[in-house]
C-alpha cells in the first residue's frame, strides 16, 4: 500500500497565482480529508468527502478556496488568487470509517506564497 | 474557547522516564479520541485511540480517558530519544466535526 499520496512536496509561487493541490487517497477508503497547518492556529479541517461528495466545507476560509474529487482516487485543492497568508502545510488524508478509527495523512505539500 | 486544548509544552524528560501528555476537550458529546505522533518536517501518524473511560495500553503507550472531566492524556513509558516529537490531540465531536489540538513538543534528553 503506497498511502496517500500528494503531490507536489513544496510549491513556491507569487501572490495572486493560481495553486493547486493534488491528493490520491488509499485504495478503498471512502472518506478524504484536506487539512492545513500553520504554527499559529494548529492543523484546521478544510473540507471533507465521502464517496466523492463534499460532506463538510464549512472549513474553507473563502472563495479563493475550492475543492473537487472528480473520482475515487483522485482529489484537488485549489487556490486562485493565492494570498501570503494562505503560506502553510496542507494535508490530505483518508479513511474508511469517516475517521472513527483515525484516519492516514498524507506527506503533505508545504506552500509558500510570496 | 478552544475545541480541544494541549499544553503546547515543550516537554523535556530524561531518557527512561514516563513522559505525560494531557488534552481537554470541549464538547461533553464526543465519542472517538487519538493521539497523532508528529516528527518535525513530517505528516501526523495516529498511534493511539479510545473510545470509552479508561485506560488503554499499547506497548509503551497508554492511552486514559475521562469523559466526566473531558480529559483524555497520553503517557509514555520507558521514553527514547526517539519519542522525541510532537504529539497532538485529536477528538470527533458528536457533531462528527474534527479537531485537533496545537501539540505538545516533547524532547527526551539522553
Amino acid at each position: 500500500d503506497a498511502g496517500v499520496i500528494q503531490s507536489p512536496r513544496h510549491e513556491v509561487t507569487e501572490m495572486g497565482q493560481e495553486v493547486t493541490l493534488r491528493c490520491k487517497p488509499i485504495s478503498g477508503h471512502d472518506y478524504l480529508f484536506w487539512y492545513r497547518q500553520t504554527m499559529m492556529r494548529g492543523l484546521e479541517l478544510l473540507i471533507y468527502f465521502n464517496n466523492n461528495v463534499p460532506i463538510d466545507d464549512s472549513g474553507m476560509p473563502e472563495d479563493r478556496f475550492s475543492a473537487k474529487m472528480p473520482n475515487a482516487s483522485f482529489s484537488t485543492l485549489k487556490i486562485q488568487p493565492s494570498e501570503p497568508r494562505d503560506s502553510a502545510v496542507y494535508f490530505c488524508a483518508s479513511s474508511s470509517t469517516g475517521g472513527a478509527a483515525g484516519y492516514t495523512f498524507g506527506s503533505g505539500t508545504r506552500l509558500t506564497v510570496v | 474557547q478552544k475545541e480541544v486544548e494541549q499544553n503546547s509544552g515543550p516537554l523535556s524528560v530524561p531518557e527512561g522516564a514516563i513522559a505525560s501528555l494531557n488534552c481537554t476537550y470541549s464538547d461533553r458529546g464526543s465519542q472517538s479520541f487519538f493521539w497523532y505522533r508528529q516528527y518535525s518536517g513530517k505528516s501526523p501518524e495516529l498511534i493511539m485511540s479510545i473510545y470509552s473511560n479508561g485506560d488503554k495500553e499499547d506497548g509503551r503507550f497508554t492511552a486514559q480517558l475521562n469523559k466526566a472531566s473531558q480529559y483524555v492524556s497520553l503517557l509514555i513509558r520507558d521514553s527514547q530519544p526517539s519519542d522525541s516529537a510532537t504529539y497532538l490531540c485529536a477528538v470527533r465531536s458528536a457533531g462528527n466535526q474534527f479537531y485537533f489540538g496545537t501539540g505538545t513538543s516533547l524532547t527526551v534528553i539522553p
